[in-house]
């Protein structure tokens, strides 16, 4: 069956260094793969989009990559800030129109 | 106000009653979601709708039952509530089904099952 895997335990990093998030797929193909950044007692908030033809991708701070060999995607986040602290969603696209999520990775940056 | 919201926030039952989750969005997205979100579990999918009058199972859909007779409202409904139901329930929205829509979500609603 299809399998997402994300760093199950938090991460935490000091101000100002890069954070690295890993996503990880198994048993598909995804055509694009979404991260989403989800704070306590809210819903998921969309950040990035990445195409299976598209190495990397970069928005402000955002870093996101897709190595569709290794089927694999890193997020991240240089310059971090205590804002950025949260809990970030991988989501590879399946099929008709549905997003599988994986379950996240904590992410805490020390001020 | 734009945008797309859940009813009630909050929820307390007890085992065997019915609960009806409530969605609406104002944009007239044609595609929308349940998921549900556990410790461990990360977002599972419930159901899904592709448009008015068209729903389709996700990955964890017993025990539940949806409806979209309106593009704007898409309700949940726990026929018959469960402890395993305790949760937090997100709906979201998508405009159409491109593979690259992103999806909306609402803030949740916190369900706990007694």
């Amino acid at each position: 069956s299809q399998k997402i895997e994300q760093n199950s335990e938090a991460l935490n990093i000091q101000e100002g260094k890069t954070a690295t998030l890993t996503c990880n797929y198994t048993n598909y193909s995804p055509a694009y793969l979404q991260w989403y950044r989800q704070d306590p007692g809210r819903g998921p908030v969309f950040l990035l989009l990445i195409r299976e033809n598209e190495k990397e991708k970069r928005k402000e701070r955002l870093k996101v990559t897709f190595d569709t060999t290794l089927k694999q995607s890193l997020f991240h986040i240089t310059a971090s800030q205590p804002a950025d602290s949260a809990t970030y969603l991988c989501a590879p696209y399946n099929q008709g129109g549905k997003l599988i999520f994986g379950q996240g990775t904590e992410l805490s940056v020390k001020p | 106000d734009a945008g797309i919201t859940q009813s009630p926030r909050y929820k307390i039952t007890e085992t065997g009653r019915q609960v009806t989750l409530m969605c609406h969005q104002t944009w007239s997205h044609s595609y929308m979601f349940w998921y549900r979100q556990d410790l461990g579990h990360g977002l599972r999918l419930i159901y899904y709708s592709a448009a008015a009058d068209i729903t389709d199972k996700g990955e964890v859909p017993d025990g539940y039952v949806v409806s979209r007779s309106k593009t704007e409202n898409f309700p949940l409904t726990l026929e018959s509530a469960t402890r395993s139901q305790t949760s937090v329930y997100f709906c979201a929205s998508s405009a159409f089904q491109g593979r690259e829509e992103t999806q909306y979500f609402g803030p949740g609603t916190r369900l706990l099952v007694l």
